[in-house]
């Protein structure tokens, strides 16, 4: 079994809609992230939560809201989906006190507004 | 503000040495990773350099020079499993966010 997933893996919807993107993990990590990568730019943080009651804002995160519903749970959603909010999304988890760098990704998600 | 810059993309050839260079401004940071990832997939982790000087996992090496602002990826003996996209990270001491740079392309030809 896979230790992050994602759900949905692909998503297409319209300008305007209310998207929630959702990410489970098994890894038993606090330290949970939501990314966007676009081609060519590499990935931006949007939010990170370091466990339920602390959630932050990352480098991008106008647009854009999250919660942190249990250890174990991360979403992040699109109040009303821009065209330029296509692109890819990652979640990703890392252990507290863990090597700092290292985190582990799930699948993605693919996400396209028309 | 910080950030990295890297070549957004290398060729070499199988079986050959290539080096992937990152040169970073930042104010403060607990040090320096690398990532992999295939097209389609996710970024995973190759290696982390808290320290100067070079770290080795099998045919990866990583090299952090804090002085210079500048590390790169070593790849030996390369595979065409190895034809990846790359990625050098820091993370700032202030808010303990990963800044990535914008990726290398590795093209591996036969």
């Amino acid at each position: 079994d896979a230790d992050v997933t994602q759900t949905p893996r692909n998503r297409i919807t319209k300008t305007g809609k209310r998207i929630m993107l959702e990410c489970s993990q098994t890894k038993g990590h606090d330290r949970m992230y939501w990314y966007r990568q676009d081609p060519g730019l590499g990935l931006r943080l949007i939010y990170y939560s370091f466990d339920v009651k602390d959630i932050n804002k990352g480098e991008i995160s106008d647009g854009y809201s999250v919660s942190r519903q249990a250890q174990a749970k991360f979403s992040l959603s699109l109040e009303s989906a821009i065209p330029n909010q296509t692109a890819l999304y990652f979640c990703a988890t890392s252990p507290t006190g863990g090597p700092y760098n290292e985190q582990f990704f799930g699948p993605g998600t693919r996400l396209t507004v028309l | 503000g910080q950030s990295l810059e890297q070549p957004s993309e290398v060729t070499a050839v199988e079986g050959a040495i290539v080096q992937i260079n990152c040169t970073y401004q930042t104010s403060g940071f607990y040090g320096l990773s690398w990532y992999q990832q295939h097209d389609g997939g996710a970024p995973t982790f190759l290696s982390y350099n808290a320290l100067d000087g070079l770290e080795e996992t099998g045919r990866f090496s990583s090299f952090l020079s804090r002085s210079d602002s500048y590390g790169y990826l070593l790849l030996q003996e390369l595979q065409m499993k190895d034809s990846a996209s790359y990625f050098c990270a820091v993370m700032g001491t202030a808010d303990y966010q990963l800044i990535w740079g914008a990726g290398t392309k590795l093209i591996i030809k036969p």
